[in-house]
């Protein structure tokens, strides 16, 4: 059973383009989650998603972030016209199912590097 | 390849009890090892161990880590209910790559 797989691993994006980064989730798993990793900051979390559907999004930036689980394939997270603020790695979690706590599998993450 | 391994998988306690829960890696220039508390929504930071033979220390928590051996352990004395999580340990190489995560020890305190 393969893990979570995320692509691409490296990123590098020049300020105004846009950055796509995709998630697989493990097998069977129907729960996915995306978080951002600073500096110093260990993981803050992004948004919650479930097939087609968005559950929390209460750490996602207002402007410019959008994530997608669609029924087929993976999770995207989007971040449109990015800068230099936007660089960090960015990990995906999945889990099979919700809980009182989450027991969620991590992906290697994406390292975006914005020129 | 970078690896993070956590054990036990899972653990049965009652509440009082004392709990050591391990973490051994395997990683290219390591650089810190952090340990998380993940409940609910997302992973709760705990500590970041970057000395060798350094006890981090928070209230009935202590983690420490031996860089010759490879290994940290995550201490929880005096277990309350509460402490009943998915406890996650992560490595962070010194050569840009990311953080890898060990697959994470649940642990539940029995009242």
């Amino acid at each position: 059973n393969a893990g979570v797989m995320q692509n691409p691993r490296h990123l590098v994006r020049r300020r105004g383009q846009e950055a796509r980064l995709r998630c697989s989730p493990m097998k069977g798993h129907s729960h996915v989650y995306w978080y951002r990793q600073l500096p110093e900051e260990g993981l803050k979390f992004m948004v919650y998603l479930q097939k087609e559907n968005i559950i929390d999004e209460s750490g996602m930036p207002k402007e410019r972030f959008s994530a997608e689980f669609p029924k087929e394939g993976p999770s995207i997270l989007r971040i449109q016209q990015v800068v230099r603020g936007d660089s960090a790695a960015y990990f995906c979690a999945s889990s099979p199912y919700q809980e009182d706590y989450n027991e969620q599998f991590f992906g290697p993450g994406t390292r975006l590097t914005v020129l | 390849e970078d690896k993070v391994v956590q054990s036990p998988l899972s653990l049965v306690v009652h509440e009082g009890d004392t709990v050591t829960l391990n973490c051994s890696y395997e990683v290219t220039n390591f650089r810190s090892l952090l340990w998380y508390k993940q409940e609910k929504k997302a992973p709760t930071f705990l500590f970041m161990l970057t000395s060798s033979g350094i006890e981090k220390k928070s209230g009935r928590l202590s983690s420490i880590l031996d860089k010759k051996e490879l290994f940290s352990i995550l201490n929880i004395t005096a277990t309350q209910t509460g402490d009943s999580a998915v406890y996650l340990c992560a490595v962070e190489p010194g050569n840009n790559n990311d953080m890898r995560f060990g697959a994470g020890t649940r642990l539940t305190v029995k009242p």
